[in-house]
């Protein structure tokens, strides 16, 4: 079983739409949990860090369920430039306190 | 500022061709990372770095070789190449274990 597992998607989704997708992860001591981005043959950017009570970022929303392991990402009023790959990311010390990434799940957004 | 950046852009090797791979970075970063990223697998840690003179293993080390002999630069050397390790590879720096910044990749192809 993979650490940290996504659906690949992709997402098609209607611009001005909401989508939201989860990741799983498998390690419970895992302690900090981000999301990133990635966009076509580009390298990956930090999109928000996640926090346990849930955190907003203009039309982003992350949330964590520690209990079920895994966390979320929704996109409000979703724009054709959030097409992308995005990335979850999960750290722990139990991994020698070092990120470990989700394969990404791709979103694309349609006029 | 340039951030981070890698070099190559691009290369193809021939099977057991040697090469090395440059990362630089400008932000007095302490660690230094390099991944890999394959299709379906995410990113995968190769080698990293917590300081200047310092290497360690990652997820996925064989084949490869690093030195940190100056803060700023992190370099990945590939011995013997195999076809196994076409990929895209990253290198990342950052302050903590935590938020990462990437270069914008290199491609290598091995025939």
């Amino acid at each position: 079983r993979k650490e940290v597992e996504q659906d690949p998607g992709p997402f098609n989704v209607p611009e001005g739409a909401t989508v939201a997708f989860n990741c799983t992860y498998s390690n419970s001591a895992s302690q900090s949990f981000f999301w990133y981005r990635q966009d076509c043959r580009k390298e990956p950017k930090l999109l928000m860090s996640v926090y346990s009570s849930g955190n907003e970022d203009g039309r982003f929303t992350a949330q964590l369920n520690r209990a079920s392991q895994y966390i979320s990402l929704l996109i409000r009023d979703s724009k054709l430039s959030d097409s992308a790959t995005y990335l979850c990311v999960v750290n722990s010390k139990a991994a020698g306190n070092k990120l470990t990434f989700g394969g990404g799940t791709r979103v694309l957004v349609k006029p | 500022n340039a951030g981070v950046t890698q070099t190559p852009k691009f290369r193809v090797l021939k099977t057991g061709q040697s090469m090395t791979l440059l990362c630089a970075q400008d932000m007095n970063h302490e660690y230094m990372y390099w991944y890999r990223q394959d299709p379906g697998m995410g990113l995968r840690l190769i080698h990293y770095s917590v300081g200047e003179g310092t290497t360690a293993k990652g997820e996925v080390p064989d084949g490869y070789n690093v030195s940190r002999l100056k803060k700023q630069n992190f370099l990945l050397g590939l011995e013997s190449a195999a076809p196994s390790q076409t990929s895209v590879y990253f290198c990342a720096s950052s302050w903590t274990e935590r938020e990462q910044y990437f270069g914008p990749g290199t491609r290598l192809t091995v025939t």
